[in-house]
């Protein structure tokens, strides 16, 4: 089983819609991360977790908001999807602790398209 | 702010070649230094990590030199096969902020057989 999980895979939605992806983990890691990647571009950093009561905005937080329900699960939601969020999303984890120390695991990722 | 640029944009070679991919970054106080493979409708997968003490990292085929005061890192596939294409995508993190990982836009790489 893959170490870190993402649903769903694909969605496809229209404008103004509430969208959540899931994000799960079986590392252990205590650290999380949602990213998103544009044709082009490099992975841009929306929102990240150090623990389950500690969360942060990263460059481009503007239209979306998380939740940490546990360690291991971390979930992204667009409360009012606009096309140019369409994107392909990705969720990391990473390990504050030990000799791999913030090493980046990556899901298999999100393809969202807001119509 | 950390600039990351990877040149060139794609790159095609006969399989068998050796590849070189280049990774600059504008601030050198980085932390550490993690190449990624990327292939199409999949996630990243974590090549090599190099922390700011090393020089180079070496996982099979592919080895990663690291040269923090020039402010650059290169990924070198030996002796390349068809299955090697794939984006690879360097990514830096820095002191100030170690869990932040600034990307590059990536290397295309195709390898023809």
């Amino acid at each position: 089983d893959a170490d870190v999980t993402q649903t769903p895979r694909n969605r496809i939605t229209k404008t103004g819609k509430r969208i959540m992806l899931e994000c799960s983990q079986t590392k252990g890691h205590d650290r999380m991360y949602w990213y998103r990647q544009d044709p082009g571009l490099g992975l841009r950093l929306i929102y990240y977790s150090f623990d389950v009561k500690d969360i942060n905005k990263g460059e481009i937080s503007d239209g979306y908001s998380v939740s940490r329900q546990a360690q291991a699960k971390f979930s992204l939601s667009l409360e009012s999807a606009i096309p140019n969020q369409t994107a392909l999303y990705f969720c990391a984890t990473s390990d504050s602790q030990g000799l791999g120390y913030n090493e980046q695991f990556f899901g298999p990722g999100t393809r969202l398209t807001v119509l | 702010k950390q600039e990351v640029t990877q040149i060139p944009a794609a790159l095609s070679v006969p399989e068998g070649e050796n590849l070189v991919l280049n990774c600059s970054f504008t601030d050198s106080a980085i932390y550490n230094l993690q190449w990624f493979r990327q292939d199409p409708g999949k996630g990243l997968t974590s090549l090599l990590l190099i922390q700011s003490s090393q020089r180079e990292q070496t996982s099979g085929r592919l080895n990663a030199s690291l040269d923090k005061s020039s402010g650059r890192s290169t990924l070198y596939i030996a002796a390349s096969q068809p299955g090697d294409s794939a984006t690879y995508l360097c990514a830096v993190s820095l002191y100030s902020n170690d869990y932040k990982l600034s990307f590059g836009a990536g290397t295309t790489v195709t390898v023809r057989a």
